[in-house]
Formats: C-alpha cells, sequence, structure tokens
C-alpha cells in the first residue's frame, strides 16, 4: 500500500496520560499536515512540515502538543497530560510541491481521553 | 466568522434527485478551492478541484464566484452511494487546508 498511513488507528488513554501517534507519509511528498477532527466538524489544521522543517503551528496546538519530522519522512504528534477536550480524530495528510498540490489523507488515530 | 462556512444539514433527498450544496469562504481561504467527501468514520478523500470557470465531473458540477465569495457543488440524478458529508475546503497560502463544517446528505430509496 503506498498511500498514507497512521499508527494507531485508536487509542484510548485515561486524563493526564501522554500520547504519540506517527504519520507515514507518500514517499515521494515533502509536505505533511496534521489536522484533528471533532465530531460534526470539518477538520481543522494544526500544523505543517517541509521536509523536516515546521513551518506553521496553528494556535490550536498548545503547549502540550509538540511534532516532529526528524527525517523529512515520518512525523510524530505527541500530546503530553492530555485532557478529555482533546479527543478527537488526528488526520495526516501529505503532499508535494506540484502544482496539483492535492492533500492525500490516512486514516487516521481516533483519540479518546476517559 | 470561521473561514469555510457550510450548512450542516442534513439533506435527505431520493434518489435521482438534484441537490445544491452551498459555502462562503473569508479572504484568508482564497487560494484555490475543493469539494471533499467524507464517509463515516473514515479520512476525507478529494471529490473535485472548483474553478470560476465553473467544471463538471459526471453528476456534479462545482462553480465558483469570487466577487461573492461563494463556492457550489450540484449533484445530479442521485445515487444511494452518493450518502455522505461533503466539505468545502479552501486553501491557504502555506498550502494548509480550511474546511468547512460539513454538509451531510442522505439519499433514501
Amino acid at each position: 500500500d503506498t498511500g498514507v498511513s497512521q499508527d494507531p488507528r485508536h487509542k484510548i488513554t485515561k486524563r493526564g496520560q501522554n500520547v504519540t501517534f506517527r504519520c507515514d507519509p507518500i514517499s515521494e511528498h515533502n509536505r505533511l499536515y496534521w489536522y484533528r477532527q471533532t465530531l460534526g466538524q470539518g477538520p481543522e489544521f494544526l500544523t505543517y512540515f517541509q521536509n523536516e522543517a515546521q513551518l506553521e503551528k496553528s494556535r490550536l496546538l498548545s503547549d502540550r502538543f509538540s511534532a516532529e519530522r526528524p527525517k523529512g519522512s515520518f512525523s510524530t504528534l505527541e500530546i503530553q497530560r492530555t485532557e478529555q477536550g482533546d479527543s478527537a480524530m488526528y488526520l495526516c495528510a501529505s503532499t508535494s510541491d506540484t502544482f496539483s498540490y492535492e492533500q492525500y489523507f490516512g486514516p487516521g488515530t481516533r483519540l479518546t481521553v476517559t | 466568522r470561521k473561514e469555510v462556512e457550510q450548512d450542516p444539514g442534513p439533506f435527505n433527498v431520493p434518489e435521482g434527485a438534484t441537490v445544491a450544496f452551498n459555502c462562503t469562504y473569508s479572504n484568508s481561504a482564497s487560494q484555490s478551492f475543493f469539494w471533499y467527501r467524507q464517509d463515516c468514520r473514515k479520512e476525507p478523500k478529494l471529490l473535485m478541484s472548483v474553478y470560476s470557470s465553473g467544471n463538471e465531473d459526471g453528476r456534479f458540477t462545482a462553480q465558483l464566484n469570487r466577487a461573492s465569495q461563494y463556492i457550489s457543488l450540484l449533484i445530479r440524478d442521485s445515487k444511494l452511494s452518493d450518502s455522505a458529508t461533503y466539505l468545502c475546503v479552501g486553501r491557504g497560502n502555506t498550502g494548509k487546508l480550511i474546511f468547512g463544517q460539513g454538509t451531510t446528505l442522505q439519499v433514501k430509496p
């Protein structure tokens, strides 16, 4: 499968725990985006990488959130001291610096904080 | 005010009906526009890009009116398989996508 993959697909955690999600983009894509989607809403932008550089962060990305893309390939999103309000689907998308800029989404990681 | 706004619906239509969705956008989401389709508990998938000249893909027609900051999607001859959430999406300067809330369509036999 050469699409975007995310791991884990589901995560249940207790409030206050730390969680980390992984995204593997399409191999030749140099841009990687993270979004968060809560029930009944469209996805909201969190952050974006071009290669290994994190070029933009949303104000939604509080100091409990950190994202990395150390070698310009896979990316991780960590949430520290999770809160119930962090329960959402976390989506990763990748694209290349081409004219179309079409973003290809992974299947998402569904986080439930109890 | 949200950057991309759309009526969440739901729109309940019979098979074969024509249905239209609209959305409005603010300047920050004004690089280019798309309609994405999202099935229940799945990731969004690109349905079509939207151009000022209008574009058609089979039963789907999309239109952009930059003067009114208004985007539309028309679905003709609705099929049961068209049941999904349709997301109106703008692309900002850095390439990030700015999504509307989504409009839910339920096509009934």
